[in-house]
């Protein structure tokens, strides 16, 4: 069964730091690039950070470049987030999603997805 | 960045009924275009990518048209586990966005 779990968050004061991860099983880990997408309490879905399959591209939203790091280790089948300088804003529920490869190759489109961490920045 | 605009933001419709949803990107976006279903408590689930394609498992009520800025998601006969949120994503431009969602209500 494909699946992917995420772990690592909780509540945090503003500025400080947290890592989420994702453990990703039942397909090739590192065929795939992987994402980052989170959802505020109530609100709908913001993409925040994408990683190919080797690391080589590393896209971020502008609301989150400079403080947040996506990385993975594909020996682990294992997808990160560091999240530096938090903000009260960066309080949401937070899924990783692997993308869709179809006949003509990866789209940039997320068929699975975690059940994600809730990380609660307050003070 | 391509805002994505869905309309409406609700949606009542009685089982059996049609509904259509639309969604509006600022810029073109071709056909790289998607929508997912959220159910609450629950990960959003893909429905339809490149417009038009359902995704493996989608039953056939769900349908997807529409190229450019102008995309609508039909649910042709509404089924009770169909009443959920629904969001559109492009995937055409850096940074991938989502429209806000239209929440589809049992009448």
């Amino acid at each position: 069964e494909v699946q992917l779990v995420e772990s690592g968050g909780g509540l945090v004061q503003p500025g400080r730091s947290l890592r989420l991860s994702c453990a990703a099983s039942g397909f090739t880990f590192d065929d795939y690039a992987m994402h980052w997408v989170r959802q505020a309490p109530g609100k709908g879905l913001e993409w925040v950070s994408g990683i190919s399959w080797n690391s080589g591209s590393t896209p971020y939203a502008d609301s989150v470049t400079g403080r947040f790091t996506i990385s993975r280790d594909n020996a682990k089948n294992s997808l990160y987030l560091e999240m530096n300088s938090l903000r009260a804003e960066d309080t949401a529920l937070y899924y990783c999603a692997k993308v869709l490869k179809d006949r003509s190759g990866q789209k940039g489109v997320f068929d699975i997805w975690g059940q994600g961490t809730m990380v609660t920045v307050s003070s | 960045e391509v805002v994505m605009t869905q309309s409406p933001a609700a949606l009542s419709v009685s089982p059996g009924e049609r509904a259509t949803l639309s969604c509006r990107a600022s810029q073109s976006v071709s056909s790289n275009l998607a929508w997912y279903q959220q159910k609450p408590g629950q990960a959003p689930r893909l429905l339809i990518y490149g417009a038009s394609t359902r995704a493996t498992g989608i039953p056939a009520r769900f349908s997807g048209s529409g190229s450019g800025t102008e995309f609508t998601l039909t649910i042709s006969s509404l089924q009770s586990e169909d009443f959920a949120v629904y969001y559109c994503q492009q995937y055409n431009n850096w940074p991938r966005t989502f429209g806000q969602g239209t929440k589809v209500e049992i009448k």
